[in-house]
C-alpha cells in the first residue's frame, strides 16, 4: 500500500524551539508539499517541491523553511516556534501532470506552548 | 476573494437521500480539479478528479463548468458513512503549479 509517512502524529514544543517536521513517501512521486490546516481556514499551503533540493514558497511561508536532500524525504523546519503555528500540519505528494491528485500524510498536530 | 470557496454547510441530510455540493473557483486559467474527502481527525484522501465532460463512480457525481467557474459534487442514495467533509481542489500553474483547497463542506447522513 502506498504511503506518505509523517514522523510524528502528536507534538508539543515551547516557544523558541526550532522544530523538525519530516515526511517520507515511498511513491517515487516528484512533488512534495507542507500544509497546514486550522479551523475555519482550511487547508494553508506552506512550502512545496517539484524536485530534490529545489523548494518554492507557497502562500504561508513566513517563520517556516524546508529542506529536500532525497526524492522521498521533505522536512518542514519550525525555526523559532510560536504559539500561532499550533496547528495540523500535513504532508502530500503527487505525481508530475494534470489530473493527479495528493496522497496525503495522516498529519501532525503541533501544539507550540 | 478566496481562490476557492465552499458553502461550509452542515448539510443534514437523511439515509437515501440525494445531495449536491458546489465549489467555485477565481482563477480561470486552473486546469486541474478534485473532490477529496476528510473524515474528522483523518487527512484528506481523494475521492475523485473532475474532468470537463463530467465523471461518475457509482453514486458519486462530479461536473466541470469553466464558463461559470464551478465544480459539483452530487452524491446520490446517501450512506451514514457518507459523513464527513469534502473539500473541493483547484491546480493551477500560476505562481508555480500547486494547488489551493477550499475550507470544506461538513455533510451529516442520519438514519
Amino acid at each position: 500500500d502506498v504511503k506518505v509517512t509523517q514522523s510524528s502524529r502528536y507534538l508539543v514544543k515551547r516557544t523558541g524551539e526550532k522544530v523538525f517536521l519530516e515526511c517520507v513517501q515511498d511513491m517515487d512521486h516528484e512533488n512534495m508539499f507542507w500544509y497546514r490546516q486550522d479551523p475555519g481556514l482550511g487547508l494553508r499551503l506552506i512550502y512545496f517541491s517539484y524536485d530534490v533540493k529545489m523548494k518554492e514558497k507557497g502562500d504561508i511561508p513566513e517563520g517556516y523553511s524546508v529542506s529536500r536532500e532525497k526524492k522521498e524525504r521533505f522536512s518542514l523546519i519550525l525555526e523559532s516556534a510560536s504559539t500561532n503555528q499550533t496547528s495540523m500540519y500535513l504532508c502530500a505528494s503527487s505525481k508530475t501532470g494534470e489530473g493527479y491528485g495528493y496522497t496525503f500524510g495522516s498529519g501532525t498536530r503541533l501544539t507550540v506552548v | 476573494r478566496k481562490e476557492v470557496e465552499q458553502d461550509p454547510g452542515p448539510f443534514n441530510v437523511p439515509e437515501g437521500a440525494t445531495v449536491a455540493f458546489n465549489c467555485t473557483y477565481s482563477n480561470s486559467a486552473s486546469q486541474s480539479f478534485f473532490w477529496y474527502r476528510q473524515d474528522c481527525r483523518k487527512e484528506p484522501k481523494l475521492l475523485m478528479s473532475v474532468y470537463s465532460s463530467g465523471n461518475e463512480d457509482g453514486r458519486f457525481t462530479a461536473q466541470l463548468n469553466r464558463a461559470s467557474q464551478y465544480i459539483s459534487l452530487l452524491i446520490r442514495d446517501s450512506k451514514l458513512s457518507d459523513s464527513a467533509t469534502y473539500l473541493c481542489a483547484v491546480t493551477s500553474n500560476t505562481g508555480g503549479f500547486k494547488t489551493i483547497f477550499g475550507a470544506g463542506t461538513r455533510l451529516f447522513v442520519k438514519a
